[in-house]
């Protein structure tokens, strides 16, 4: 019964390294999210996906790319890190329907030194 | 003004009351509403939809106010381990996509 699965659970970079974060869903979900939390502060989205082969821009979508090849995986790039994007990630989908909620992964702890 | 607004709080209360929390949001078109909680460093979780009946679930009731755009939660007999941040979610359309927006949270805390 895995849901929504983040990898890495935790992960520490240095200025300017690039970094792929994975999430995987098994629910045959139609969107699929990203959003970032930072402490004291709600989520917000970063870039969110309606289908297999879409993306679209959040909120704050300036510095992560992110791709959805197969329907199943959404995935978060960071090309060149930056102190700011210190943060925990988490993951969501739903199926594409009005009426229902998201489901979240368990989220990644990110830090950039 | 924000698409979803809610009081951050914190609501401090003792063991055992009742707390409401409230969240208005700005569009009118809006379709769903759903409760998360989150806990610290941990991922939001479903709490409950609300339903434009109203709807209870335990110690919880959820209502929806269409009129006044509000939604809100009430807890009965609070337990420590509801100690926790309360999101509401509001999801509309805009075309053929749905629009999805987190509350920034209310923190409550839950005193022995």
């Amino acid at each position: 019964n895995a849901g929504v699965t983040q990898t890495p659970k935790f992960r520490v970079l240095k200025t300017g390294q690039s970094m792929t974060l994975l999430c995987a869903q098994d629910m045959n979900h139609e969107y699929m999210y990203w959003y970032r939390q930072d402490p004291g502060m709600g989520l917000r989205l970063i870039h969110y996906s309606v289908g297999e082969g879409t993306t679209a821009k959040g909120e704050v979508p300036d510095g992560y790319n992110v791709s959805r090849l197969k329907k199943q995986n959404f995935l978060l790039g960071l090309e060149s890190a930056a102190p700011s994007q210190t943060s925990v990630y988490f993951c969501a989908s739903n199926p594409d329907r009005v009426d229902q909620p998201q489901h979240f992964g368990d989220g990644t702890r990110l830090s950039i030194l | 003004r924000k698409e979803v607004e809610q009081d951050p709080g914190p609501f401090n209360v003792p063991e055992g009351a009742t707390v409401a929390f409230n969240c208005t949001y700005s569009n009118s078109a809006s379709q769903s509403f759903f409760w998360y909680r989150q806990d610290c460093r941990k991922e939001p979780k479903l709490l409950m939809s609300v339903y434009s009946s109203g709807n209870e679930d335990g110690r919880f009731t959820a209502q929806l106010n269409r009129a006044s755009q509000y939604i809100s939660l009430l807890i009965r007999d609070s337990k420590l381990s509801d100690s926790a941040t309360y999101l509401c979610v509001v999801i509309g359309s805009s075309g053929s996509a749905r629009q999805l927006t987190f509350g920034s949270g209310t923190q409550l805390t839950v005193l022995p």
